[in-house]
């Protein structure tokens, strides 16, 4: 168990809807990342917050937004959905300058 | 930008025989390299990561991994794999702690008895 959970575990919707994800990062770490894992692009690195702040973006969709909470919490909102969207979300979390990156057990999302 | 490429992406492999997965990188500056393990309807673990140092990383369950800055690589070795170690394994690169990891593609280790 990394310490870093996510929510839900599965995820079935159909094209054009919104789902929200959610990500609760290890006690103390400040970082949140969130990634993409599908079998046609593999392990895609989306966006990165940092105590509440956008840090980093990756391939990121303009379909797609995250946001940090004050709590830490983040949660990863994809909207206008599409097929190729379905795909393994994680998130993983980190403390601030460390190299480790500790990951959930993602969100399985299944667009139909 | 950083890349990492993951020569094979399926090795089967016996039992108790050794096994080695490559990965090799390309940066034009310096690197943090991992290995990460995905088992079955799992997350990612952290198997073992070089920083500097010693080139030679132990991680963990009897894992080990090389960086060879001249050949760019940072292969990954267990001298006797278990039918419990079948996974993804993948190599991820980054510049920098707090930043994001570029990953491979993964080699999908099938150990076999």
């Amino acid at each position: 168990d990394s310490g870093v959970t996510q929510t839900p575990k599965h995820l079935i919707t159909a094209t054009g809807q919104r789902v929200t994800l959610r990500c609760s990062p290890r006690s103390g770490d400040l970082s949140v990342y969130w990634y993409q894992q599908s079998l046609d692009q593999g392990l895609q690195f989306l966006i990165q917050y940092y105590n509440g702040e956008e840090r980093a973006k990756g391939n990121i969709l303009e379909r797609f937004s995250a946001q940090q909470f004050p709590d830490l919490h983040s949660e990863l909102n994809l909207s206008s959905l599409e097929l190729g969207d379905s795909a393994l979300y994680f998130c993983a979390s980190g403390r601030e300058n460390t190299d480790t990156q500790y990951f959930g057990p993602g969100t399985r999302l299944t667009v139909l | 930008a950083q890349s990492v490429t993951q020569l094979d992406s399926q090795v089967p492999v016996f039992e108790e025989a050794p096994v080695e997965l490559r990965c090799n990188y390309s940066s034009s500056v310096s690197v943090y390299l991992f290995w990460y393990v995905q088992y079955p309807n799992q997350g990612l673990q952290l198997l073992l990561k070089y920083l500097s140092g010693s080139t030679l990383v132990k991680g963990i369950n009897g894992f080990e991994a090389e960086f060879n800055k001249s050949q760019t690589s940072f292969h990954l070795r267990k001298p006797s794999v278990h039918i419990s170690d079948t996974a993804e394994y993948f190599c991820a690169v980054t510049t920098d702690s707090g930043y994001a990891l570029n990953f491979g593609k993964g080699t999908s280790l099938l150990v076999t008895p």
